[in-house]
């Protein structure tokens, strides 16, 4: 089965407010993850990546938090948009296999 | 544009029948992903190729197979499809895999229908 995997199928949040999307995983000697955004009819969209010796890496409205001790990394966008409505996918860098979660559909309430 | 081209965009067959998808990397990139996607199901990884040789496989049928050609472009092919087999299949490449973890661009995928 997988081992990366997210806690909610579908988070919504008021338009300008934070998004919090989690995601749990398995293997503890994963050293690499990834989020993508997939938004409709389109392929997966490289949002932002963290190796396991950080904790924390920010990008542009976006910032990727891993927990190790707990096997937990989250996605935090800032001021959502209603461009930022997709679905967010955590990945694993397993065995040298990109390995997904099943995604976070963000919906953007105006 | 991720500079990953698919072909084509969409396919309608039957069941028992067989199919080529092909993908072209961005320019320059030497390894190729393939992806399956179910409704309402994530990203199953099948297989990569890196340079012409296989390098990973993930849950990959024994009725589909694949290959990278010296020019790097990789076709999947799927065959004795069946229902179940309907789904988004993506294309994803990277430069090289040498570095333990690097980050996918992905094509804009084949929808396949079996009818």
């Amino acid at each position: 089965g997988e081992s990366v995997g997210l806690h909610l199928p579908t988070l919504s949040v008021q338009e300008g407010d934070n998004s919090i999307i989690n995601c749990a995983y398995s293997n503890s000697a994963s050293d690499y993850f990834i989020w993508y955004k997939q938004e409709s009819g389109k392929g997966p969209q490289f949002i932002i990546d963290i190796r396991s010796n950080m904790d924390k890496r920010q990008g542009q409205r976006v910032t990727v938090l891993l927990n190790k001790t707990v096997k937990h990394l989250s996605l935090q966008i800032a001021a959502t948009q209603p461009g930022d409505s997709a679905v967010y996918f955590c990945a694993e860098n397993e065995d040298d296999k990109i390995i997904f979660g099943k995604g976070t559909r963000l919906h953007i309430l105006p | 544009d991720s500079g990953v081209t698919q072909t084509p965009k969409h396919l309608i067959t039957a069941t028992g029948q067989r199919v080529t998808l092909r993908c072209s990397p961005r320019s320059g990139d030497l390894s190729v992903y393939w992806y399956q996607q179910s409704l309402d199901q994530g990203l199953q990884f099948l297989i990569q190729y890196y340079n012409g040789e296989e390098r990973a496989k993930g849950n990959i049928l024994e009725r589909f197979s694949a290959q990278q050609f010296p020019d790097l472009h990789s076709e999947l092919n799927l065959s004795s499809l069946e229902l179940g087999d309907s789904a988004l299949y993506f294309c994803a490449s990277s430069p090289h895999p040498e570095t333990r973890g690097e980050k996918l661009f992905f094509g804009s995928g084949t929808q396949l229908s079996v009818l």
